[in-house]
């Protein structure tokens, strides 16, 4: 099973990001969402599609259905440069999505 | 504090073996799934393996099977993975992470340990 995401997604401060994740079926499952920055440990930001952990800002939301999940940014900022993946179980076979570096310019 | 703390790795020769730890503190281990994810140098994420509470139910990547074991000690809140015939494309840095419940999201995470495979 494999997740495919965009390598790299540009955006000006204030404006959206949409990170995309395409998988088989992936709607059918339930995706996660995580962030990391350079030398740092990965950090979810969502999970089950749609929530968000305690901590992690509001402009941070999640959809998922056919066969995209879609982590959207809203009013991104300098502080959400980073790396991000996404994250399904195929049974009990966890999959990474390939990740996306996401420039704040 | 609510955390995880890896230790155990190194540099070791191809065919080697290590033996990693993660120690737990300020949330109740026994009740977590736990996991193994590694990061090669410059890659993405790749989720290794996953272990539940009681240790009853183990599951591992399909590179590492036969090679990795993951297990627990609940009463030392410690997870493990003894990490045999090492090859050079295990290299990467290992994290341990709390499996949340319902659909397995990766809750909490360690700083990671580095494991390199060389001679």
């Amino acid at each position: 099973y494999e997740l495919t995401q965009p390598p790299s997604v540009s955006v000006s401060p204030g404006q959206t990001a949409s990170i995309t994740c395409s998988g088989d079926k992936l709607g059918d499952k339930y995706a996660s969402w995580y962030q990391q920055k350079p030398g740092q440990s990965p950090v979810m930001v969502i999970y089950q599609d749609r929530k968000r952990p305690s901590g992690i800002p509001e402009r941070f939301s999640g959809s998922n259905s056919g066969n995209t999940a879609t982590l959207t940014i809203s009013g991104t900022q300098a502080m959400d440069e980073a790396d991000y993946y996404c994250q399904a179980w195929d049974s009990s076979t966890g999959v990474f999505g390939t990740g996306t570096k996401v420039t704040v310019l | 504090e609510v955390q995880l703390v890896e230790s155990g790795g190194g540099l070791v020769q191809p065919g080697g073996s290590l033996r990693l730890s993660c120690a737990a503190s300020g949330f109740t281990f026994n009740s977590y799934w736990m996991t193994w994810v590694r990061q090669a140098p410059g890659k993405g994420l790749e989720w290794v393996a996953n272990i539940k509470q009681d240790e009853n139910e183990k599951y591992y990547v399909d590179s590492v099977k036969g090679r990795f074991t993951i297990s627990r000690d609940n009463a030392k809140n410690s997870l493990y993975l003894q990490m045999n015939s090492l090859r050079a494309e295990d290299t990467a840095v290992y994290y341990c992470a709390t499996l949340g419940a319902g659909d397995w999201h990766f809750d909490l995470w360690g700083r990671g340990t580095l494991v390199t495979v060389s001679s």
